[in-house]
């Protein structure tokens, strides 16, 4: 079965760096790799996705994600963290339709002025 | 209109109450979704709704009982709940099965 590790469960970056949040998948064929993201109390939006092709994944709000089949990894970055950017994140993978999908513990990410 | 609408936002009831929650997207998805997340954890499927049909329960109580009235609609029904039930309920959809979640707010709901 699909699984996903986060192993950072806090992390705490200074506004104005760059940041680097952890996901590794295990996944028997192919995965379809997420990263969302949750402000409290609020419902999740989806940063980014990996499907096929160039593995280097561009998303909304300057996040990117590079998938790295090798290392069963799909880290999620940023060149400069903004204040908004305090939430959790959610790493998930699937296979070909979202019944599969399993989520990651998340990462909450604390922003420093 | 690209929002997934979930009613009420907040929902405190007591163990032997009857209530249910309501999700409502108007974006021509053909699937929806029932995810249960407990505080600090993430989201657990519950239910998936493939074009109006009930394609998957992950094994959830019988006490949480979903309806699909029509595409645009999904309600989760509840009864007899207990305590440890409290969570937020979070409803998604998408175009097809296996494309991008759409993610509503959720219901923060509190069993006494």
């Amino acid at each position: 079965a699909q699984s996903v590790t986060q192993p950072d469960i806090h992390i705490t970056v200074s506004e104005g760096a760059s940041l680097e949040l952890r996901c590794n998948y295990s996944y028997g064929a192919t995965p379809y790799l997420f990263w969302y993201v949750q402000s409290p109390g609020q419902g999740l939006q989806l940063l980014l996705k990996y499907f096929s092709g160039d593995t280097l994944v561009q998303g909304i709000k300057g996040f990117e994600a590079e998938f790295k089949r090798s290392q069963s990894s799909f880290n999620l970055r940023k060149p400069s963290v903004h204040w908004s950017d305090a939430a959790e994140y959610f790493c998930a993978v699937g296979g070909y339709n979202n019944n599969d999908m399993r989520f990651g513990a998340g990462t909450r990410l604390t922003v420093k002025p | 209109d690209t929002e997934v609408t979930q009613t009420p936002k907040h929902l405190v009831m007591g163990m032997t109450n009857k209530k249910s929650l309501k999700c409502e997207q108007h974006m021509g998805h053909r699937a929806m979704y029932w995810y249960k997340q407990k505080a600090k954890k993430p989201p657990e499927l519950m239910f998936v709704y493939s074009y109006e049909k009930l394609s998957i329960n992950e094994s959830v109580p019988s006490r949480f009982s979903p309806e699909c009235p029509n595409s645009s609609l999904l309600n989760l029904h509840l009864h007899a709940l207990q305590p440890e039930d409290s969570a937020l309920y979070l409803c998604a959809s998408s175009r097809v099965p296996n494309e991008k979640l759409f993610f509503g707010s959720g219901t923060q709901l509190s069993v006494l």
